[in-house]
Order: C-alpha cells, then sequence, then structure tokens
C-alpha cells in the first residue's frame, strides 16, 4: 500500500543547513509535497514539487526528488531557531489526479534548532 | 492566519457520545477535507467534499460522517465516541477539487474520557 517514511528527529546548530529525507511508495503520485507544523499550529505548507521535476529551489528551501529512488528531501540553508518545528512530508493519494487536499502524510520529522 | 475556520479550538467528552466539529473555508474555496492527527495512526486523511458533494473518502470510521452545507462550511460528526478517537482533527480547504493548493485550518482538540 502507500506510505511514507521520514526519520522522527533532526537535531542541527544555528546557521547550519538542516536536510529532512523521506522516502515513498506510490510512484505516479503526481506531486509531493513539504508541510511544517509549529506547537498549536495547524499545517503550514512549505512548498511542493510536480513529479517530473529533478530540483525545486525557494528562498532557503530546496527540495530534492530522486523518483527512481522514491527520495524526497528538503534542505534548509543557515537555520534559525524559528525553523524549530515538526515538517511532515506528503505525496498525493492515487486516483484522485494529484489534488493537493488529498494526501498520505509521513509521521513528521522534528527538527530542533540549537543556538 | 490560513483562512480556514475550525470550532470549538478544545473540546472534552465522554466515552459514547457524539460530538460536531464545524469547518469555515477560506472564502472562495469549494473543497473542505478532514484530517484526523492521532499519536499512533499519525496525520490520516478522512474524507472530502466539493462543492456541497462527497469527492472522496479514506479512512473514515462508519461510527463518523460529515457534510457540506450550501454556503460551504462542512460538519464532521463523531458519535460512539471511544478513547482512542481522541486527536487533533484538522479541516483543510481548497479552491478547486484538484491541483490547487490545500489550506490547514488550526484543528479541533477532541479529548475523549
Amino acid at each position: 500500500g502507500e506510505d511514507v517514511e521520514q526519520s522522527l528527529f533532526l537535531s542541527v546548530r544555528e546557521g547550519d543547513s538542516s536536510v529532512i529525507n523521506c522516502t515513498y511508495t506510490d510512484s505516479s503520485s503526481t506531486y509531493l509535497y513539504w508541510y511544517k507544523q509549529e506547537p498549536g499550529a495547524g499545517l503550514q505548507l512549505l512548498t511542493y514539487i510536480f513529479s517530473n521535476m529533478d530540483m525545486k529551489q525557494d528562498q532557503r528551501l530546496t527540495v530534492l526528488l530522486n523518483k527512481k529512488d522514491k527520495h524526497l528531501s528538503l534542505r534548509i540553508a543557515d537555520t534559525q531557531t524559528g525553523d524549530s518545528a515538526i515538517y511532515f512530508c506528503a505525496e498525493s493519494i492515487r486516483g484522485y489526479g494529484g489534488s493537493q487536499g488529498n494526501l498520505i502524510f509521513g509521521k513528521g520529522t522534528k527538527l530542533s534548532v540549537k543556538p | 492566519d490560513s483562512g480556514v475556520t475550525q470550532t470549538p479550538k478544545h473540546l472534552i467528552t465522554a466515552t459514547g457520545q457524539r460530538v460536531t466539529l464545524r469547518c469555515s473555508p477560506r472564502s472562495g474555496d469549494l473543497s473542505v477535507y478532514w484530517y484526523q492527527q492521532s499519536l499512533d495512526q499519525g496525520l490520516q486523511f478522512l474524507i472530502q467534499y466539493y462543492n456541497g458533494e462527497e469527492r472522496a473518502k479514506g479512512n473514515i470510521l462508519e461510527r463518523f460522517s460529515a457534510q457540506q452545507f450550501p454556503d460551504l462550511h462542512s460538519e464532521l460528526n463523531l458519535s460512539s465516541l471511544e478513547l482512542g478517537d481522541s486527536a487533533l482533527y484538522f479541516c483543510a480547504s481548497s479552491v478547486a477539487g484538484t491541483g490547487t493548493e490545500a489550506f490547514f485550518g488550526q484543528g479541533t482538540r477532541l479529548t475523549v474520557v
């Protein structure tokens, strides 16, 4: 079945780069997403990548997609303490044509940024 | 602020009871999605409505039901509640049914005691 896996924790120092990794199973996923959840808050869409792209850059965020290995990563450059949050990788559910609302989420990676 | 409003923010109820969670989508959004976030299951897609009609169904229990009203707000009804239903319930909305960004509300935290 469809599944999204990601490591549960990542700790980095302020100013370093953070790399959060994710693997997914459904090769027919049209879009892959990264969401951020801060304590007590909802989910915020950070970025997404269309499945025919290898890379997408948006300011401090770089998404890399290796479709052959079904591996997605999110790199945050110059990580700040305000980046501390849980980051979720998600893929669109098979059969829903890439709808950005019908998603399968990973369990989330808790990023801790030490000053 | 995503523009998606969920009420109430917190809800505590007893086992066996029934509750209704409410979601007001962003202005102009036709699609509403419901998700459940629990410690053991993570974030799970429950159901989607588009312009009043059910569009997609995920891991939604038979004890749960939802609807979307003509003014596009949605309600998620949870009945015969069990301890395991304690979770954060998110609503999200998007303009259309496919290929568009979904915006999430802040969630309703349900505690069943």
